[in-house]
């Protein structure tokens, strides 16, 4: 079936915009993660879905960063006041579970934000 | 937290030549994954390997858990094979990865 998908690829933004950023995960996944790769970085952790079960939002860097997830379906992260350095790479996983083999992850091909 | 270290960060072959990627990592885990990250930025899962050893074509990859390090075998590499290479584990009691700092490969024709 179809792969994660994350829109828009790409987006120009001015400092002190909202921006929103949008992961559709494999059906039937019922885990979402949300993570940030600054250029030449590793990945960073920011936020959580399993279910129903409230989000754990553990790696979000500021207020400013907020997401949410509708039952198993797509989830939105929002950035607002944008900074320039919020400017990255916003990569979306999905997988089947949290547990075990079920928490092969499955990579979307991201969203490059840019903040001017 | 638990610590993930990768090795070596970056390497530079020759098409057709072998190599080996580690992965050491400071705590139990119950998951490990490689991944390959292509030069347009698409992070393509590799192993799901949290123990023992897997093969796929001309990559396979060992982990050693009591040990805490994994390693990842590329064999008669391609120009294709360039990008960056993460090692991604999760902690015992954790569903939350940690990645490595990745290694960076690039493969000259």
């Amino acid at each position: 079936g179809a792969g994660v998908s994350q829109s828009p690829s790409n987006k120009v933004t001015e400092k002190g915009k909202d921006v929103e950023l949008r992961c559709d995960p494999i059906s039937g996944h019922t885990a979402l993660y949300w993570y940030r790769q600054r250029l030449g970085q590793g990945l960073e952790f920011l936020i959580y879905f399993q279910g129903n079960s409230a989000p754990d939002k553990s790696g979000l860097p500021s207020d400013r960063f907020s997401a949410e997830r509708t039952g198993e379906s797509v989830s939105t992260l929002t950035i607002q006041r944008t900074q320039q350095e919020d400017s990255a790479v916003y990569l979306c996983a999905s997988s089947l579970g949290p547990t075990g083999s079920q928490n092969e992850q499955f990579f979307g091909p991201g969203t490059r934000l840019t903040v001017l | 937290g638990i610590q993930v270290e990768q090795s070596p960060p970056d390497l530079i072959l020759q098409e057709g030549a072998n190599s080996t990627l580690r992965c050491n990592f400071s705590d139990s885990v119950n998951n490990l994954q490689w991944f390959h990250q292509n030069p347009w930025g698409q992070l393509i899962n590799l192993f799901y390997i949290p123990s023992g050893t897997k093969q796929n074509g001309r990559l396979s990859a060992t982990t050693v858990a009591t040990e805490r390090y994994s390693l990842l075998y590329i064999s008669s590499s391609q120009t294709t094979d360039s990008g960056v290479y993460f090692c991604a584990v999760e902690r015992r009691g954790s569903y939350i990865p940690t990645f490595g700092r990745g290694t960076s490969l690039i493969v000259h024709p």
